[in-house]
């Protein structure tokens, strides 16, 4: 089946350095993208989430970009702090479908 | 507002014991509701989905079960569990079609010896 891959499984990110974590997607029929943090022994918490209708959202310190045309996903945090170390998961939702499918995860790793 | 929760936080059970871990919403009807596993430092798999009471739909064919109840309340179950069911388990929910998004609860992290 059709699933949501990660490029890179960890990345290392100096305190208060942009963060930049990429996500490929294989499903064309995907129509609504969602991130996800989770910290460690905790279930994944909602960050930000986007439709195939737009191309950048963003939030406070996060922007999310979709390039359709490549089927790539990227998560951008900016001045990046400690608390966001954690495992980033994007997920795509084909429409009209009622699965979720996630893939591997990025860990973010802050340098002090 | 809507909350999930899930239980036990942690579990340790002998191999061939039976399973049930339990996951309720509240605040909310008719939700969409999601039975995922996590293995140690890996992703997330979903194991099952229901859209209704009494509807299941099994992902990984495997040796658990889910069963649901009641509108919001779903069963993760198993008679007998092997090694390879240890992990995380995390049950969500989301709100068709009303809100996409889905949530997560607090998950139970299970260590079958």
């Amino acid at each position: 089946g059709e699933s949501v891959g990660l490029h890179l499984p960890t990345l290392s990110v100096q305190e208060g350095d942009n963060s930049i974590i990429n996500c490929a997607y294989s499903n064309s029929a995907s129509d609504y993208f969602i991130w996800y943090k989770q910290e460690s022994g905790k279930g994944p918490q909602f960050i930000i989430d986007i439709r195939s209708n737009m191309d950048k959202r963003q939030g406070q310190r996060v922007t999310v970009l979709l390039n359709k045309t490549v089927k790539h996903l990227s998560l951008q945090i900016a001045a990046t702090q400690p608390g966001d170390s954690a495992v980033y998961f994007c997920a795509e939702i084909p429409n009209r479908d009622d699965r979720i499918i996630f893939g591997k995860g990025t860990r973010l790793h802050i340098l002090p | 507002s809507q909350t999930i929760h899930q239980w036990p936080a942690t579990l340790v059970q002998p191999v061939g014991s039976p399973l049930s871990l339990e996951c309720t919403v509240e605040g909310t009807s008719n939700p969409n509701l999601y039975w995922y596993r996590q293995a140690a430092g890996r992703g997330l798999q979903l194991l099952f989905y229901s859209v209704g009471i009494g509807q299941i739909s099994s992902e990984v064919p495997q040796n658990l079960s889910a069963s649901r109840p009641q509108d919001r309340q779903f069963i993760l179950s198993s008679k007998k569990l092997l090694l390879s069911d240890s992990g995380f388990y995390l049950c969500a929910w989301r709100q068709e079609p009303t809100n996409e998004k889905l949530f997560f609860g607090s998950g139970t992290q299970l260590s079958v010896l």
